[in-house]
């Protein structure tokens, strides 16, 4: 069974500071992963994806995340935050099951920006 | 339209009432999915219809009961519900497969007294 770890249930960082959400995941069969946020009182927001090629992926807001897969991770960052980036960050995988395909989401990492 | 409404935003509801959730979306997906979110948890799962069809139940108590009306619509009967299902519920749609990311709506607030 496909699982996902996010190994920081919070994250404090100082603003204009550069910050890393840790991710992991276990499978036994090809994986396509995605990054969530959720900011407060809302709903989630596709943060960026991997299915398949380069192993780097970026979003349109500063944020880039690298699939690797002998460490089984793909851990979310960003070289500068901003105070507007506080918000919870999931982690998910999508799997394989009876009648067709789950996303499962990770514990959710608690990202902090301090003026 | 690249959005996921839902009404109402906020649901409060007693044991015995019977109230239903509303999802919409007209980005032309054909798979909607029905997430519970508890406080500073994960989403998780509920339901998932593809092409209009029930395709994935996750084992939800018979107090909840979904309807898919349309490829558009994705509606979420509730009926005799108990305190602990208070949560924030999502909806999400997505064309059907595995590589899709979801859009999510901004959910349902609901509170059972």
């Amino acid at each position: 069974a496909q699982s996902v770890t996010q190994l920081d249930s919070q994250v404090p960082v100082f603003e204009e500071a550069p910050v890393e959400l840790r991710c992991n995941y276990s499978s036994s069969v090809s994986v396509y992963l995605f990054w969530y946020v959720q900011y407060p009182n809302q709903g989630l927001q596709l943060l960026l994806k991997y299915l398949s090629g380069s192993t780097l992926v970026e979003s349109i807001n500063g944020f880039e995340a690298e699939f690797n897969k002998s460490q089984t991770s793909f851990h979310l960052r960003k070289p500068s935050v901003h105070i507007s980036d506080t918000a919870e960050y999931f982690c998910a995988v999508s799997t394989i099951i009876v009648g067709g395909f789950k996303t499962i989401f990770g514990a959710g990492t608690r990202l902090f920006v301090k003026a | 339209d690249t959005e996921v409404t839902q009404t109402p935003k906020h649901l409060v509801m007693g044991m015995t009432n019977k109230k239903s959730l509303k999802c919409e979306q007209h980005m032309g997906h054909r798979a909607m999915y029905w997430y519970k979110q508890k406080a500073k948890k994960p989403p998780e799962l509920m339901f998932v219809y593809s092409y209009e069809k029930l395709s994935i139940n996750e084992s939800v108590p018979s107090r909840f009961s979904p309807e898919c009306p349309n490829s558009s619509l994705l509606n979420l009967h509730l009926h005799a519900l108990q305190p602990e299902d208070s949560a924030l519920y999502l909806c999400a749609s997505s064309q059907p497969g595995q590589g899709y990311g979801y859009t999510f709506g901004s959910g349902t607030r609901l509170t059972v007294v």
